[in-house]
């Protein structure tokens, strides 16, 4: 497709579950990004891409949110055990890549939307 | 954390009306960059300005950059209906991929 693509798009869960997310990026795009927003504020970062290597996980929460992008391209986004401050949007976003270090535009993907019950 | 602030919260305009919205950041960018979200919906990329620039125009839209002040602002001119969705700026810093947003301004045309 052209864009960024997510699914699910809605997700609910029961508290203990575990979730995956999948993010489709834009094709040739080398970065892939994993933004968390809650309702009201704007995306926390989570996690970076560089084709399949994690360069920066500096945002996950705990050790119970996992990200992979085993072929540099789709990228999951995984939550163990599922608490109820989980609850947010997800948001994938993906880039051609850094141009002296410096980051230009995202695309953004529409998000997966996480209940936990 | 989030990197910086936008003001207002929120803004209510009349439609053909100009809105101007705020966004201060902490540390040296790179580059500062606005997005825009309508609701339910992922953000759509505005405009960047580099941290050597101090304004630059797209369509109805002026960013102006104070990097003395670590701020910048973001000017809509003759807003529409279709202009109603929260705004965001987005820092890029130096050494680090990452965009670091702010807290967003929820901006209402009023038709």
């Amino acid at each position: 497709g052209a864009g960024v693509s997510q699914s699910p798009r809605y997700k609910v869960a029961k508290r203990g579950q575990d979730v995956a997310l999948r993010c489709d990026p834009i094709s040739g795009h080398v970065s892939l990004f994993w933004y968390q927003q809650a309702l009201g504020q704007g995306p926390e970062f989570l996690t970076y891409f560089q084709n399949e290597a994690q360069l920066d996980k500096s945002g996950l929460p705990s050790d119970r949110f996992f990200a992979e992008r085993p072929e540099g391209s789709v990228s999951t986004l995984k939550i163990q055990r599922t608490q109820q401050e989980d609850s947010a949007v997800y948001l994938c976003a993906s880039s051609w890549g850094t141009s002296g270090g410096a980051t230009g535009e995202l695309f953004f993907g529409e998000g997966s939307r996480l209940t936990v019950l | 954390s989030q990197q910086g602030e936008e003001d207002p919260q929120a803004l209510s305009i009349q439609e053909g009306e100009n809105a101007t919205m705020n966004c201060s950041y902490k540390t040296s960018i790179n580059n500062l960059q606005w997005y825009r979200q309508n609701s339910g919906r992922g953000l759509v990329h505005l405009i960047l300005i580099r941290s050597n620039e101090r304004e630059k125009h797209s369509g109805r839209l002026r960013v102006t950059l104070d990097t003395s002040k670590k701020s910048s602002s973001l000017l809509i001119t003759a807003s529409r209906a279709a202009d109603t969705a929260s705004y965001f700026c987005a820092a890029s810093n130096f050494g680090n991929e990452k965009l670091t947003f702010g807290t967003g301004t929820r901006l209402t045309i009023i038709p």
